[in-house]
């Protein structure tokens, strides 16, 4: 089946700690995008990429980083220096030839204490 | 820059019947799409319903339909004979039509369905 895996669902850390979100699609997908949703606020856009080893900050990238490597996997670092880094975060990926939609993945609730 | 507004925070309706979802949006631009997504309580984002702006004939989808007012900027999701199912947080997002905006979605802060047996 074609789709996109994060892992873990639930994460949680000690704060000062930087901590990985893994992002993997198996859907030939170009484009790829890491959202960040809180309680009462729609999704914010953190970083997005386009193609292989180039990407671009968002609205909110300060605190976070992240690295394309390969196509299928966008992994994004929350640092120490994201001053309130416990949110749900959702990975997307689109076909920047194809389709019209992004397709999510699952998310990741991270917990920062 | 672009925003998207969606004004109402909460919506109930009875099993059934018929309920509106508002959006409002604000671009220069002339040339997007539309859209509107659903997060049911597992979280995981799904896509509802998609409008173009060049399109003036509203989307429809089984019993979503939108109300495309281009003019005023509205993108409003009907849904009828609502279903528990339906009960849901619903997002509207905006995506510029043109290459540079990466095909970056604008969303709303979301309007939280509850449907009533």
């Amino acid at each position: 089946d074609g789709g996109i895996t994060q892992s873990p669902k639930y994460l949680f850390r000690k704060e000062g700690q930087n901590v990985t979100l893994s992002c993997e699609q198996n859907l030939n997908h170009d484009a790829m995008y890491w959202y960040r949703q809180d309680p009462g606020q729609g999704l914010r856009l953190i970083y997005y990429s386009q193609i292989v080893n180039d990407f671009q900050k968002g609205d909110i990238a300060e605190g976070y980083s992240v690295s394309r490597e390969k196509k299928e996997s966008f992994p994004l670092t929350v640092t120490s220096a994201q001053k309130n880094p416990t949110a749900f975060y959702l990975c997307a990926s689109t076909s920047t030839v194809y389709s019209y939609e992004q397709y999510f993945g699952p998310g990741t609730r991270l917990t920062v204490t | 820059a672009q925003t998207v507004t969606q004004s109402q925070p909460e919506m109930s309706v009875q099993e059934a019947e018929t309920v509106t979802l508002s959006c409002t949006y604000d671009t220069s631009e002339s040339d997007y799409y539309l859209f509107w997504y659903k997060q049911p309580p597992s979280r995981q984002m799904i896509l509802v319903i998609r409008q173009e702006a060049y399109k003036q004939q509203n989307a429809t989808e089984n019993r979503f339909s939108v109300n495309f007012q281009k003019a005023a900027k509205s993108f409003s999701l009907k849904i009828s004979d609502s279903q528990l199912g339906d009960a849901a947080m619903y997002f509207c997002a905006y995506r510029s039509a043109f290459s540079g905006g990466y095909n970056k979605l604008i969303f709303g802060a979301g309007t939280r369905l509850a449907v009533h047996p």
